[in-house]
């Protein structure tokens, strides 16, 4: 059973460009969870993801970041015209359920550079 | 607002030796307290879950305990060896409606020299 996979796991990108960081959970696994670590901080929660539903986006900031998770295929985050803060490694945790949502197993990140 | 506090940031010890990482808390109403090892550009490695109904979770030379009263954890690492070298997250999982919100800590930097 593979586990959480996230791509690109390296991903560079201009300021301005936009980022698409893609998520796989975990086979039988319908709730994904995003979150952030900025350098020299703690992983912070940014979204909450079931199929086609987003649960919680209190963690995500209001502009240029979006979230989904489709009925089909990966849970995708998208930053739209990157800035230079926005470098950070973003990671990606999945559950089977939501009574689960304390068994979450984590992806190994993306790490994200804005030049 | 939960908030997480690990101590130390950093911490340097010769194989062998026995040591505890702290993890504090601000609110005691987390459903449970999960400690995780990160490697250097790698995800999350989950080691112990102690749900709210526990006290402490043992594996292996690992022993983490949770005293809700004080707002506090700690992971106890017996005989360390160089392998053990990583940072060590604590995360609370936020109870009633925020039951999926895991809050980290910023975690502890551990070298274990041989």
């Amino acid at each position: 059973n593979a586990g959480v996979m996230q791509n690109p796991r390296h991903l560079v990108r201009r300021r301005g460009q936009e980022a698409r960081l893609r998520c796989s959970p975990m086979k039988g696994h319908s709730h994904v969870y995003w979150y952030r670590q900025l350098p020299e901080e703690g992983l912070k929660f940014m979204v909450y993801l079931q199929k086609e539903n987003i649960i919680d986006e209190s963690g995500m900031p209001k502009e240029r970041f979006s979230a989904e998770f489709p009925k089909e295929g990966p849970s995708i985050l998208r930053i739209q015209q990157v800035v230079r803060g926005d470098s950070a490694a973003y990671f990606c945790a999945s559950s089977p359920s939501a009574s689960e949502a304390y068994e979450q197993y984590f992806g190994p990140g993306t790490r994200l550079t804005v030049t | 607002k939960q908030e997480v506090t690990q101590i130390p940031a950093a911490l340097s010890v010769p194989e062998g030796e026995n040591l505890v990482l702290n993890c504090s808390f601000t609110d005691s109403a987390i459903y449970n307290l999960q400690w995780f090892r990160q490697d250097p550009g790698k995800g999350l490695t989950s080691l112990l879950l102690i749900q709210s109904s526990q006290r402490e979770q043992t594996s292996g030379r690992l022993n983490a305990s949770l005293d809700k009263s004080s707002g506090r954890s700690t992971l106890y690492i017996a005989a360390s060896q160089p392998g053990d070298s990583a940072t060590y997250l604590c995360a609370g999982l936020g109870s009633g409606g925020s039951n999926y919100k895991l809050t980290f800590g910023k975690g502890t930097l551990l070298t274990v020299n041989p």
